[in-house]
């Protein structure tokens, strides 16, 4: 089965300061990865996605990824943290169900903290 | 990118009565859409898949008969939560998959916050 595992339930990191949120994948097959963010009350919001070709992958508000075959990862990454960036992230991989079609499994989140 | 809408945003209702939730895809047709149910603190749980014209598919676990899930067009699917009881309170997030030319990208919705008496 598909799977993606967050191992921090928080992460804080101090504003202006690189930050970087972890994910470890297992999957058979090449892996489809994507990285949400979710505000409070919010539904997800789209970062970036990695499908095939560059391990770096850039996205929306200055995050990228880095999909690392030999160690399945695929964290999250900025280099210069705002407050603004306090909030849930979400990990996720395809997933193949039973019936047949193909929908996200999500990580357990991690919530981060930038401070002042 | 694609938007989906959900109605109502929030939602608090008396125990055993019904509530239902609406998810539309507003600039795109999405044949497949799909329930998620989140906790608290807690990650996304699918509940079922959701399809145009046909039956739903849920997720081991999930009640059919209290979780009723309606697609009727290519725009609109509803959840409604049959006989509401306290532990139905959550969170409920819809996604909707568009086929072209996103590779299968899912676009979700807001959420709906359900809290039940």
């Amino acid at each position: 089965a598909q799977s993606v595992a967050q191992p921090e339930d928080q992460v804080n990191v101090a504003e202006g300061n690189p930050l970087t949120v972890k994910c470890t994948y297992s999957v058979s097959g090449n892996p489809y990865l994507f990285w949400y963010v979710q505000y409070p009350n919010r539904g997800l919001q789209f970062l970036l996605k990695y499908i095939t070709g560059d391990n770096l992958v850039k996205g929306s508000y200055g995050f990228e990824a880095e999909f690392n075959k030999s160690q399945t990862s695929f964290h999250l990454k900025k280099p210069s943290a705002l407050v603004s960036d306090s909030a849930l992230y979400f990990c996720a991989v395809r997933t193949t169900l039973n019936s047949g079609y193909s929908t996200l499994t999500f990580g357990k989140g991690t919530m981060l903290l930038v401070s002042p | 990118g694609a938007v989906v809408s959900q109605h109502p945003s929030w939602v608090i209702c008396k125990s055993g009565t019904s509530v239902k939730i609406e998810c539309r895809s507003l600039d795109f047709q999405a044949t497949t859409m799909f329930w998620y149910r989140q906790f608290p603190k807690q990650s996304l749980m699918l509940m079922a898949t959701s399809n145009e014209g046909s039956k739903a598919t849920y997720e081991q676990g999930v009640e059919k008969d209290k979780f009723l899930i309606n697609h009727a067009s290519l725009t609109l699917s509803t959840l409604t939560v049959t006989s509401a009881h306290p532990e139905d309170s959550s969170f409920y997030i819809c996604s909707a998959r568009v086929v072209f030319p996103s590779y299968n990208e899912q676009f979700f919705g807001p959420g709906t916050r359900l809290t039940v008496l």
